[in-house]
């Protein structure tokens, strides 16, 4: 596609539930990365995924948080017994290998309600 | 202290006003320096991209970066409703973490016609 595609745009579920978020990045873009955006904080670095493998989860913040990428393309990041402090914006971002931050292009985000 | 400091305003200025963005930081590895602009309810896109110390203008913006002051700014000149946003700062570091992002939380923009 033209953009970086992520789906669900919003999510409102039950605390303790399990939910998984979609990203389907630009064609041709080997990385592809996570980050969460939460009132009041900046973005935060979750993962990065260089094809199928994730040399970086540095920015996972719990064991709960789990992600995965098939076919050097689509990307689901999965939140296991969601928690309140999971309520986030959580975004995609795709770039041609050896871009570095600066080639990024961003999806439009799922927005996560733990209810 | 985090690592990339910025004011999260909100800042509210007349159109045609020239708008000034800062952010501090405090990681003497971090080399690349972008600006993002992110509207309500969509991902940021990137505004400017600057390797190391200098300045850099592209129409209306200007972006500067002053590495002794670890210090970087985002001018916008005759700023317009659609400049209305909220501007994020963002650095890595070079080499085999450049793909890392470090974030400011973000400063809201409103240019009021």
């Amino acid at each position: 596609g033209a953009g970086v595609s992520q789906s669900p745009s919003n999510k409102v579920t039950e605390k303790g539930k399990d939910v998984e978020l979609r990203c389907d990045p630009i064609s041709g873009h080997t990385a592809l990365y996570w980050y969460r955006q939460s009132l009041g904080q900046g973005l935060e670095f979750l993962i990065y995924f260089q094809g199928n493998s994730a040399p970086d989860k540095s920015g996972l913040p719990s064991d709960r948080f789990s992600a995965e990428r098939t076919g050097g393309s689509v990307s689901t990041l999965t939140i296991q017994r969601t928690q309140q402090e999971d309520s986030a914006v959580y975004l995609c971002a795709s770039s041609h290998t050896g871009q570095g931050g600066h080639g990024y292009t961003f999806g439009s985000g799922t927005r996560l309600t733990v209810v | 202290q985090k690592e990339v400091e910025q004011d999260p305003g909100p800042l509210s200025v007349p159109e045609g006003a020239i708008v000034s963005l800062n952010c501090t930081y405090s990681n003497s590895a971090f080399q690349y320096f972008m600006w993002y602009r992110q509207y309500s309810r969509k991902g940021p896109e990137l505004l400017m991209y600057t390797y190391s110390s200098g300045n850099k203008e592209d129409g209306r913006f200007t972006a500067q970066v002053d590495k002794s002051s670890k210090y970087i700014s985002l001018f916008i000149r005759d700023s317009q409703p659609s400049d209305s946003a909220t501007y994020l700062c963002a650095m890595s570091a070079s080499g085999g973490s450049n793909y890392k992002l470090t974030f400011g939380k973000g400063t809201l923009l409103t240019v009021n016609p």
